[in-house]
């Protein structure tokens, strides 16, 4: 079965606490990897794309990296603005078929 | 730049009551969603659509419907509203690429 898990489901960090949240996946013909952001009150807001193990993406403070298995978000010297639910999907087929698979998120809160 | 407009924002409704919620994109984009979110249930998929004309089910359908009957416009109904249906309804929209996300819709069915 299609699976998506992301870990862990909350994080407490103090501003300049560096760490790493987990996207781990059993999905068969993966075509992508997203990462969003989610205020409260709001909807997800692209973070990134991946599309093959090895691949790294970085903005600002964070860098997603991508495995066959797994795909890490990590925070360097995170800030309080930083403090979001953050989340993650797998697309397999393409087009049309398009499928996205969700996890249910990384609460993130960074204490000043 | 608007991006993904939903309205309303907030509604309330009792049992049975019937309402539909808008959402609009200015993007020009072929493919647009409803989702609801709930907590511990994450994102699910109800409805979808490929372009202009076009809808499908998702995950989740029954006690929905939907109509695209304009490319940048795709409407969410429900025809007679159950408490189970209290939740935050999120639209988006996506070429072949990432989603771009409305600010939702908090609905309440009393």
């Amino acid at each position: 079965e299609d699976q998506v898990t992301q870990s862990p489901e909350a994080l407490r960090l103090q501003e300049g606490e560096s760490s790493s949240l987990n996207c781990s996946y059993t999905v068969s013909g993966l075509r992508g990897l997203f990462w969003y952001r989610q205020d409260p009150g709001k909807g997800p807001e692209f973070l990134f794309t991946l599309y093959s193990a090895g691949e790294e993406k970085e903005k600002e403070r964070l860098k997603a990296t991508l495995t066959k298995k797994e795909s890490f978000l990590h925070i360097t010297a995170p800030k309080p603005e930083d403090s979001a639910t953050y989340l993650c999907a797998v697309q397999k087929g393409a087009g049309n078929n398009r499928k996205l698979i969700w996890g249910l998120g990384t609460s993130l809160a960074v204490n000043p | 730049n608007a991006g993904v407009t939903q309205t309303p924002k907030f509604r309330v409704l009792k049992t049975g009551q019937s309402m539909t919620l808008l959402c609009a994109q200015d993007m020009n984009h072929e493919y647009m969603y409803w989702y609801r979110q709930d907590p511990g249930m994450g994102l699910r998929l109800i409805h979808y659509s490929v372009g202009e004309g076009t809808t499908a089910k998702g995950e989740v359908p029954d006690g929905y419907n939907v109509s695209r009957l304009k490319k940048q416009n795709f409407l969410l109904g429900l025809e007679s509203a159950a408490p189970s249906q209290t939740s935050v309804y999120f639209c988006a929209s996506s070429t072949w690429g990432e989603l771009f996300f409305g600010s939702g819709t908090q609905l309440s069915v009393l």
